[in-house]
This record gives structure tokens, sequence and C-alpha cells, in this order.
């Protein structure tokens, strides 16, 4: 069975940095094909694709948060660690992280953490 | 960027009807289109990929049509555990993913 766990700080100071940890297990990022991604949601908005990383450090992020991001991966404790710097009221979300799989019919994110959410506010 | 766009934004139906859920791409996507079922304070779920090919375990009154710009996802006959907000994806411009806004299916 796959899971997917986010933990990190429920409440960030604007300007802070935040860091989230995905634990993963029942598969293993460094499968062929597999990787972990982080996906946002504000309340009531719609879902925001932020980055993700497969175990042969390819990585991408969106481009509009590339200059905030930062993914890694430690696949000998099987965690991907999201990092955002200068955090801001608007960030304040829902944070997900998903195995996003890379299928012959294109890229599907077919397991999802149950969500942290984040808020951010002096 | 390639942007999304759903609608209706928000529909009412009753258990048994048959709902219809439109995603446009703002450019020719083929059939890099997935669809996600999400219910209050959950996650999002896998329904349909490829624009047309069930997940595993998703029920068959889900179905998913469309190609290019222009995608359905049906629900036959909704049933009350349907009640949800639907999102379609496209995967088209890998590595970058974009989602739509969300359909919310409401109880009529």
């Amino acid at each position: 069975q796959v899971t997917l766990k986010e933990s990190g700080p429920v409440l960030v100071k604007p300007s802070e940095t935040l860091t989230l940890t995905c634990t993963v297990s029942g598969f293993s990022p460094s499968n062929s094909g597999m990787g972990v991604s982080w996906i946002r949601q504000p309340p009531g908005k719609a879902l925001e694709w932020l980055a993700h990383i497969f175990s042969n450090d390819e990585k991408s992020d969106s481009p509009s948060l590339r200059s905030r991001l930062t993914i890694s991966m430690d696949t000998s404790k099987s965690q991907v660690v999201l990092t955002m710097t200068n955090m801001d009221p608007v960030d304040t979300a829902m944070y997900y992280c998903a195995r996003i799989s890379v299928r012959m019919t294109g890229t599907v994110f077919d397991d999802w953490g149950q969500g942290t959410l984040v808020t951010v506010s002096s | 960027d390639i942007q999304m766009t759903q609608f209706p934004s928000s529909l009412s139906a009753s258990v048994g009807d048959r709902v219809t859920i439109t995603c446009r791409a703002s450019q020719n996507i083929a059939t890099f289109l997935n669809w996600y079922q999400q219910k209050p304070g959950k996650a999002p779920k896998l329904l349909i990929f490829a624009a047309s090919n069930l997940e595993s375990g998703v029920p068959s009154r889900f179905s998913g049509s469309g190609s290019g710009t222009d995608f359905t996802l049906t629900i036959s006959s909704l049933q009350a555990e349907d009640f949800a907000t639907y999102s379609c994806q496209q995967s088209f411009s890998t590595p970058l993913f974009t989602f739509g806004p969300g359909t919310k299916v409401e109880i009529k």
C-alpha cells in the first residue's frame, strides 16, 4: 500500500522559510518512472503544481515560484523535502505531496498524502 | 503556459442524474489530460488518465472523452458519494503541469 505523509510547521511568519517533508512508504522514490511532487491548494482555490523530483535527481519546479523553491530527496529515508523562501500570506494553503508516475499515456499524480495546512501570518 | 478552464464552475444535480463536466485547454494537448475527484477535506483522487482511461478501482459510471482542446468527464448515474469537486490536469507540457479551477458537484 502506497502512503505519503506530509510534515512541517502549521504556522509560518511572513518572510520566513517554509520546510516541508514528505515521507513515503509502499514504493521507493528510486523506482524508475516514479517520483514525488508537491502541489498546493489555497483555501477555496485550484490546485497548483509546485515541483517534483525523481530518483535520478531529475527535478522541475514552477516557473512562477522557481526562485523561491528547492526540492531534494533522501532515498535512504524515503523522504522528499521542499523549501520555500520568503513566505507571504498569499502562500497560505494546503500543501500536498503526491506520487508522480510517468506512464506511456502521460504523467499522473496517482497517490496523494493527506495534506498539511500551512498558514502564513505574523 | 497552458491554461485550463472548466465549466460549469458548479452544478446541482440529483442522485441518478447524468452529469457532464467540460475542461478546455488553451492549446492542443492531444489526450494528455487527467481527471481528479476531491471530496471536502480530502486529497484529490485520480479518476481518469489520458482523457478516457479509467484508473483501477474507479466505478464504471465515470467516463472521459475528448482530445485536442476539449474534454468531458461524464458520470452516467450520479451517486451520493460522487458529490465532490472535479478537476482536470494537463500533462502535455511535461515537466510543467497545470490544473483546471475545478467543478463542484452539489446535491440538488
